[in-house]
């Protein structure tokens, strides 16, 4: 069975600092992984999207990636309360039957920066 | 606003009534998600349409039934619900189901059953 794991926290950081996010999966073949933050109430909302080891940069936040350790973060540069919120990991991988693909979710880690 | 709206946003329905939730995207995409989530729980895909073809999960009850009847639209028909089944349930669309599979939520159902 395909799994992603992610710490459920919450994790608390304060305004300013860094919010460190982690995510390891299972399946070896999958080739995108993704982020999504989820207000409360609210639906998820994609922020990063990764296919390639390394870092990839978009404004406050930096998605890493390593396929050999299976192991994908986010950093949160500059925390702002606003960033409060649960983060959901997400990863591309095969549904058995067909051609069609799916994106297994992890738990979400519950973050809360505070003023 | 991600351009995949659902109607309604809340619904309360009792166990013998039959209902209907509703999904649009208007971002061109090719295909189309129905995902369940509880509380405390990851988020469970329970149907894919992609270029017609569907895919389901099979722990999904057959008083959940999809439809879709082209690829801007997707409908999930609810009949005889039991209390357990409340839940948001969530639509996305992703310009195919293939490898690079970014998704878009819209903003869910607030689906209570008593």
């Amino acid at each position: 069975q395909k799994e992603v794991e992610q710490n459920s926290g919450p994790l608390s950081v304060p305004e300013g600092a860094i919010a460190s996010l982690n995510c390891t999966y299972s399946d070896r073949v999958s080739q995108s992984f993704f982020w999504y933050r989820q207000y409360s109430g609210k639906s998820p909302e994609l922020i990063m999207s990764i296919y390639s080891n390394g870092d990839k940069e978009d404004g406050r936040f930096t998605a890493q990636l390593n396929k050999a350790s299976q192991y994908v973060s986010l950093l949160i540069r500059d925390s702002q309360p606003s960033d409060s919120a649960t983060y959901l990991c997400a990863v591309n991988s095969p549904i058995s039957s067909g051609s069609a693909r799916q994106l297994t979710f992890g738990s979400g880690t519950q973050l809360t920066v505070l003023p | 606003e991600t351009g995949v709206t659902q109607t309604p946003r809340h619904l309360v329905m009792g166990m013998t009534n039959k209902k209907s939730l509703k999904c649009e995207q208007h971002l061109g995409h090719n295909a189309m998600y129905w995902y369940k989530q509880s509380a405390k729980k990851p988020l469970e895909l329970m149907f894919v349409y992609s270029l017609e073809e569907r895919v389901e999960n099979n722990s999904v009850p057959s008083r959940f039934s999809p439809e879709c009847p082209n690829s801007s639209h997707l409908f999930l028909h609810l009949h005889t619900l039991q209390p357990e089944d409340s839940a948001l349930y969530l639509c996305a669309s992703s310009q195919d189901s293939l490898l690079y599979n970014e998704q878009f939520f819209g903003p869910g159902t607030r689906l209570t059953v008593l």
